[in-house]
């Protein structure tokens, strides 16, 4: 596996409004996956997208994948309160599955 | 869906006790467990791996004496914090996996040693 690195590493949004962040990564991947940590708890899988998609839905969720590029961007639409959390991205290799490493994620702040 | 309880959440105690923290995999059996760890505004930090009936693989600058893995099914992993001491202080995370499915978290352990 392979530390993702995400941006920006704060947003701050009212609710209502769309919330984007981008994770960008080094080497080859065989996917990526985003996962959210609200404060003080562990991480929740949110979506996983191959190397061969570019892009992936999940309810208010989008995510687009950029392989040329090494990149990856994570779209919440209509934000809620609830949404406020930190999004971590993890980019994994064709050798290593389980291991995931995270770089120091997006917090994201939905303002009522 | 898949659930992965860890306890206690919330772990106060003196400096040179050895503190276990345990990580089951409720509704399904998980090949691969691993444990990080996390310092307050910092991202996880992966320490070890751990597969039934072997011994962890630690990560790199992580001690495997002092942070003690067993994972003695498919369902329970215990990490021991031994002798810790307050540079130890931090919030742990377990996560479970099912071959070739993303993990699953649970909800992590508050540790703070006086």
């Amino acid at each position: 596996s392979q530390q993702g690195e995400e941006d920006p590493q704060a947003l701050s949004i009212q609710e209502g409004e769309n919330a984007t962040m981008n994770c960008s990564y080094k080497t080859s991947i065989n996917n990526l996956q985003w996962y959210r940590q609200n404060s003080g708890r562990g991480l929740v899988h949110l979506i996983l997208i191959r190397s061969n998609e570019r892009e992936k839905h999940s309810g208010r969720l989008r995510v687009t994948l950029d392989t040329s590029k090494k990149s990856s961007s994570l779209l919440i639409t209509a934000s809620r309160a609830a949404d406020t959390a930190s999004y971590f991205c993890a980019p994994m290799t064709t050798d290593s599955w389980g291991k995931l490493q995270f770089g120091a994620g997006t917090q994201v702040v939905v303002t009522p | 869906g898949a659930v992965v309880s860890q306890h206690p959440s919330w772990v106060i105690c003196k400096s040179g006790t050895s503190v276990k923290i345990e990580c089951r995999s409720l509704d399904f059996q998980a090949t691969t467990m691993f444990w990080y760890r996390q310092f307050p505004k910092q991202s996880l930090m992966l320490m070890a791996t751990s597969n039934e009936g072997s011994k962890a693989t630690y990560e790199q600058g992580v001690e495997k004496d002092k942070f003690l893995i067993n994972h003695a099914s498919l369902t329970l992993s215990t990490l021991t914090v031994t002798s810790a001491h307050p540079e130890d202080s931090s919030f742990y995370i377990c996560s479970a996996e099912r071959y070739n499915q993303p993990q699953h978290f649970g909800d992590g352990t508050r540790l703070s040693i006086l």
